[in-house]
């Protein structure tokens, strides 16, 4: 069965650095996404992106958030300048077409802690 | 803005009993409402979705939404314990392309 993976399953960074989760989304699919989740609350979304550019992101999605499909497979999400707040699961999801279910694939998540 | 709410439990439950989950939510724009089940350490899985109001059955479970009350319902009937899990309602505008807007999860425990 196809799915979402990602990578790394888990980092710890320093306050100030720069972090790349890594995704391969399910092959045929069009829409990615990024979501977290801090410990305890609400899966968050964070941005869609289809046909090479954002389609929506959220008030999270500030300028120290940054996506991108450098080839056929990949979707990255770079976080410029971690901060303490970052510290949470974030969750690669793709989707297809609209025609079908628009069922989102979630990978496992990458674990971010930032110290 | 809260768009949606959702009791976050815990509820533990005995095995064959009947689970009743709830969500409300607050942006009339909505139109599709999902379920997802979320195991520990694991990203959510899709249980099912229902486009506005009405019912919706796969096999053990059932949503249901009502847009007049902005109430979103799941009912698991002869609950296992394969199905204790976290459980997250979510509604969106359209079902693709655009965000989800989930509830905070009810974890549910169902005791053999």
């Amino acid at each position: 069965e196809p799915e979402v993976t990602q990578t790394p399953s888990h980092q710890v960074t320093q306050m100030g650095q720069e972090v790349i989760l890594r995704c391969v989304p399910i092959s045929n699919h069009l829409y990615f996404y990024w979501y977290r989740q801090i410990l305890g609350q609400k899966v968050e979304f964070l941005v869609s992106f289809y046909n090479n550019e954002i389609s929506e992101k959220s008030e999270i999605f500030d300028d120290q958030f940054s996506v991108e499909r450098p080839d056929g497979s990949n979707f990255t999400l770079k976080i410029r300048s971690t901060k303490l707040e970052d510290s949470a699961m974030y969750f690669c999801a793709s989707s297809g077409l609209a025609t079908n279910t628009g069922e989102l694939f979630f990978g496992e998540g990458s674990r971010l802690t930032v110290l | 803005q809260k768009e949606v709410e959702q009791d976050p439990g815990p509820l533990s439950v005995p095995e064959g009993a009947i689970v009743s989950l709830n969500c409300t939510y607050s942006n009339s724009a909505f139109q599709y409402f999902m379920w997802y089940r979320q195991y520990s350490r694991k990203g959510p899985e899709l249980l099912m979705y229902t486009y506005s109001s009405g019912n919706k059955e796969d096999g053990r479970f059932t949503a249901q939404v009502d847009k007049s009350s902005k109430y979103i319902s799941l009912f698991i009937r002869d609950s296992q314990p394969s199905d204790s899990a976290t459980y997250l309602c979510a509604s969106a505008r359209r079902m693709t392309g655009n965000q989800f807007y989930f509830g905070t999860g009810t974890s549910l425990t169902v005791i053999p």
